[in-house]
Order: structure tokens, then C-alpha cells, then sequence
């Protein structure tokens, strides 16, 4: 267990519509990253929030937005959903300029 | 550009053989460098990690992994797999300006067969 928590687990939904993925960072981290694991794309960063403010970028669409709230907790936001969107999404966490550990992943299904 | 080459997809390997795991990058500087493991249904979870200093790094589960500048490699090692060795392997880079931003090579399969 590395002590960040992602919920959901399953994630299923329709084309066209918004979801929201939830994050809980291990205690005292305060960096939190987004991951997109798909079949062609393999493990892609999406973005890195520190203390509440963007920090880097990565392979990110406009259709998809996140934050860092106050008490740390990020939440991912992928909205007007398209089957290529199906795929498992990783948060992770890390203190610092450090090891980042992985949540568990939740994988969404947009049918 | 920028890129991490895992050019085996998939390895089988017979329990208690050894096993190597090739990881290739291209970048203008040495990146911090990084094995992830997945296991099925699972996260990731760090094996190792180079950041600078001794080039052969050691990791959890019996696992090594030896920087070579001159080759841009990053080879990972484990001198007698086991069963529960059986998972997908990921080598991943960070840049030293943007560390956080890890890019991922594309995973290396690994069964292991009694």
C-alpha cells in the first residue's frame, strides 16, 4: 500500500458526458501528479500540482482540468468524454524532488 | 527528441534464472532514472532509482540496475527470478529541470515459467 487513494475504482459512462477523479496524497506530500495509462500510449504524465499551484504540464487536452484543493487532495476532471478516453488514470505523490509514489488507478470506461 | 526505449515487449524467463531488463534514453543531460513494477491490477511501485553517485544501484526485491553514461542505458538485473516476479516493468526518466514530469518507456512483460 503506498498510501495514496484514488476513487474511484471503476468509472463507467457515455460519450459526451464529465467525470471527476479524486486523489488523496500520502500524508505530507505535497506534490500530486496526474498519469493516462492506455493501450497506444502507454503511461503519458499529464500534470504535476505542488502545494495547490500547477507545476508542469504534460500531454494534457483542454477537455481535461485539475486542481489542488487546500487540504491537499487533487481531483481530475475529463469532460465531453470520448471512447478514446478509456483508459487507467494514476495519481501519485511525492514529498519533493523525490520518489513518487502510485495510487492504486482508476480505470474508466466510456462506452 | 527526447525518449526511453525498453526494446524487449515481452521476456519469458524460467524461475530462478537470471533476468535483465534493457532501458535505453536519449536526452541532452542524465536524467534522474527510475524501475517501476506493475503488477496486475495493480499501481506502480518504485523498484529503484538513480539520481547521481554510485552507478550500480540496489533495489527492493533482489533487484539491481546499473547506470552507463557512455551507452545512455539503464539496465535492470535480478540474479534468480521468482514466481511473483511475473509483472509488467517500467523504465522512467526525469529531467533535472523537470523531474516530476517522469516520461515512461513502453514496458517490458515479463513471464516466468516453472
Amino acid at each position: 500500500d503506498s498510501g495514496v487513494t484514488q476513487t474511484p475504482k471503476h468509472l463507467i459512462t457515455a460519450t459526451g458526458q464529465r467525470v471527476t477523479l479524486r486523489c488523496s496524497p500520502r500524508s505530507g506530500d505535497l506534490s500530486v501528479y496526474w498519469y493516462q495509462q492506455s493501450l497506444d500510449q502507454g503511461l503519458q504524465f499529464l500534470i504535476q500540482y505542488y502545494n495547490g499551484e500547477e507545476r508542469a504540464k504534460g500531454n494534457i487536452l483542454e477537455r481535461f482540468s485539475a486542481q489542488q484543493f487546500p487540504d491537499l487532495h487533487s481531483e481530475l476532471n475529463l469532460s465531453s468524454l470520448e471512447l478514446g478516453d478509456s483508459a487507467l488514470y494514476f495519481c501519485a505523490s511525492s514529498a519533493g524532488e523525490d520518489e513518487q509514489f502510485f495510487g492504486p488507478g482508476t480505470r474508466l470506461t466510456v462506452l | 527528441a527526447q525518449s526511453v526505449t525498453q526494446p524487449d515487449i515481452h521476456i519469458t524467463v524460467s524461475e530462478g534464472a537470471s533476468l535483465e531488463l534493457r532501458c535505453n534514453y536519449s536526452y541532452g543531460a542524465t536524467p534522474y532514472l527510475f524501475w517501476y513494477v506493475q503488477s496486475p491490477g495493480q499501481g506502480l511501485q518504485l523498484l529503484l532509482k538513480y539520481f547521481s553517485g554510485d552507478t550500480l544501484v540496489q533495489g527492493i526485491k533482489g533487484f539491481e540496475a546499473e547506470f552507463k553514461r557512455s551507452q545512455s542505458s539503464f539496465n535492470l538485473r535480478k540474479p534468480s527470478v521468482h514466481w511473483s516476479d511475473a509483472a509488467e516493468y517500467f523504465c522512467a526518466v526525469g529531467l533535472t529541470d523537470s523531474w516530476g514530469k517522469l516520461q515512461f518507456g513502453a514496458g517490458t512483460q515479463v513471464v516466468v515459467t516453472p
